[in-house]
């Protein structure tokens, strides 16, 4: 079975601290990805990586950083934490399939709180 | 860009009622997916369809997608408790790189026993 772990199920924070939230898949996925979700506004991709050292944007990046150093792991940065990045944060990863797109795996969340 | 919109966003049924989903893209789509989400976890896969006019059937739940592969429907047959989640459809993101999806905000189904 495919596994998706993060380093942690829940975090408090404070507004001006550096976050980091760790993303591990055992699976020799290419890409993963990084999600936040908030009631009612869905899924929304923050950052996602199709290989070592590449990322890409997603639909709100801005306040976010990524880091892929190795294939198994996708960290998610917060620079300077704000009370409005409070949210759940879902990590996913999934093969890649050239013009196909795979299905996602997806790890069971950090809910981060900032205060 | 791309929008993939979702109807209702809620739905409360009482168990053995049947339950409706939809999902309509802005773009056609090469396939569509569905993922479910139980109350504190995370989304898992269900099934994903790709040609035009499909229906794939799980158990209780039957999946379409439409001729012009712009919309798609999840039905649940007589729902149970063990049905009680976020149903989501997602879509290949109409860019650069397929493996990116497009998720639809989701249907939080509640089930009364």
């Amino acid at each position: 079975d495919v596994k998706v772990t993060q380093s942690s199920r829940y975090l408090v924070k404070r507004t001006g601290e550096k976050v980091f939230l760790e993303c591990v898949q055992d699976m020799d996925h290419e890409n993963m990805f990084w999600y936040r979700q908030d009631p009612g506004l869905g899924l929304r991709l923050i950052y996602f990586s199709y290989d070592v050292k590449m990322k890409e944007k997603g639909d709100i990046p801005e306040g976010y950083s990524v880091s892929r150093e190795k294939k198994e792991r996708f960290s998610l940065i917060l620079e300077s934490a704000s009370t409005n990045q409070t949210s759940m944060y879902l990590c996913a990863s999934s093969f890649l399939h050239g013009g196909a797109t795979d299905t996602q795996y997806f790890g069971p969340g950090t809910r981060l709180t900032v205060l | 860009g791309q929008q993939v919109m979702q109807i209702p966003q809620y739905q409360h049924v009482q168990e053995g009622e049947d339950f409706t989903t939809y999902c309509n893209s802005s773009t056609t789509l090469s396939n569509i997916q569905w993922y479910k989400q139980r109350p504190g976890g995370h989304p898992v896969f269900l099934i994903q369809l790709v040609k035009s006019g499909e229906v794939k059937k799980q158990k209780r739940l039957t999946f379409q997608f439409g001729e012009a592969k712009k919309n798609s429907s999840l039905h649940i047959t007589a729902t149970q408790t063990t049905d009680v989640g976020t149903y989501f459809c997602a879509g290949p993101h109409s860019g650069a790189g397929s493996y990116q999806l497009t998720f639809g905000k989701g249907t939080k189904l509640s089930v009364i026993p």
